[in-house]
């Protein structure tokens, strides 16, 4: 119950295309959805995060989309770029310390 | 504003070794975390830290042991080090209650041989 099952667990679009990776979830406490943005050797960095009382945010060319009953939210990437290329990952918090993260998505976009 | 400095970036350990890697936060974060990450595994939490003070154990905590030594510093050592530990490890820091997300550091690499 506390896992977040992310999937693809890599992605391969054109630029331009519009990559979706999606998350799902089964604890209903969750109430914190965060995406993080990783590029080679370097460290995680918060993209975009949503909480449950919306059901869409979008900041810049990243949009979240969130369904409560179906306890999943996507990450949508409006018009990408090369340089989008890195690893994401998506998250779930219950207002406690931890985050449980999905295994990761390797996206490339070809140029 | 640094963020999150860890050291060292690189580290190659022989099976038995110990070693320490140093976490460093200026951001007045109340809670520190360490993680792993593998391939296919994603990040794993292995301690945190909620305030100074105060440590708790994570997901695989197994092998390893963590000193929050102030407010700004949070360090994990591998008293023994073994190849099931060859990593990436992450240290974070979070606001009080983990809200708002965290700020990661750049990592260590530690390979055991």
């Amino acid at each position: 119950q506390q896992q977040v099952k992310q999937s693809p667990q890599s992605l391969i679009v054109q630029k331009g295309g519009i990559p979706i990776i999606n998350c799902a979830y089964e604890n209903t406490a969750f109430d914190y959805f965060p995406w993080y943005q990783q590029f080679p050797g370097k460290g995680p960095a918060l993209l975009i995060a949503i909480r449950p009382d919306v059901s869409e945010k979008k900041e810049g060319r990243f949009t979240i989309s969130f369904n409560k009953s179906a306890k999943q939210f996507s990450l949508h990437i409006m018009d990408s770029q090369p340089g989008d290329s890195a690893t994401y990952f998506c998250a779930a918090n219950s207002g406690t310390y931890k985050y449980i993260f999905g295994t990761g998505t390797r996206l490339k976009v070809l140029a | 504003n640094a963020g999150v400095t860890q050291t060292p970036k690189f580290q190659v350990l022989k099976t038995g070794q110990s070693m320490t890697l140093q976490c460093a936060q200026d951001m007045n974060h109340n809670s520190m975390y360490w993680y792993r990450q593998d391939p296919g595994m994603g990040l794993r939490l292995i301690y945190y830290s909620a305030s100074e003070g105060t440590t708790d154990k994570g997901e695989v905590p197994n092998g390893y042991n963590v000193s929050r030594l102030n407010k700004r510093e949070f360090s994990l050592r591998l008293e023994s080090a073994a190849p099931s530990q060859t990593s990436v490890y992450f240290c974070a820091s979070s606001e009080a209650n983990g809200q708002n997300g965290y700020t990661f550091g750049s990592g260590t690499r530690l390979t055991v041989v």
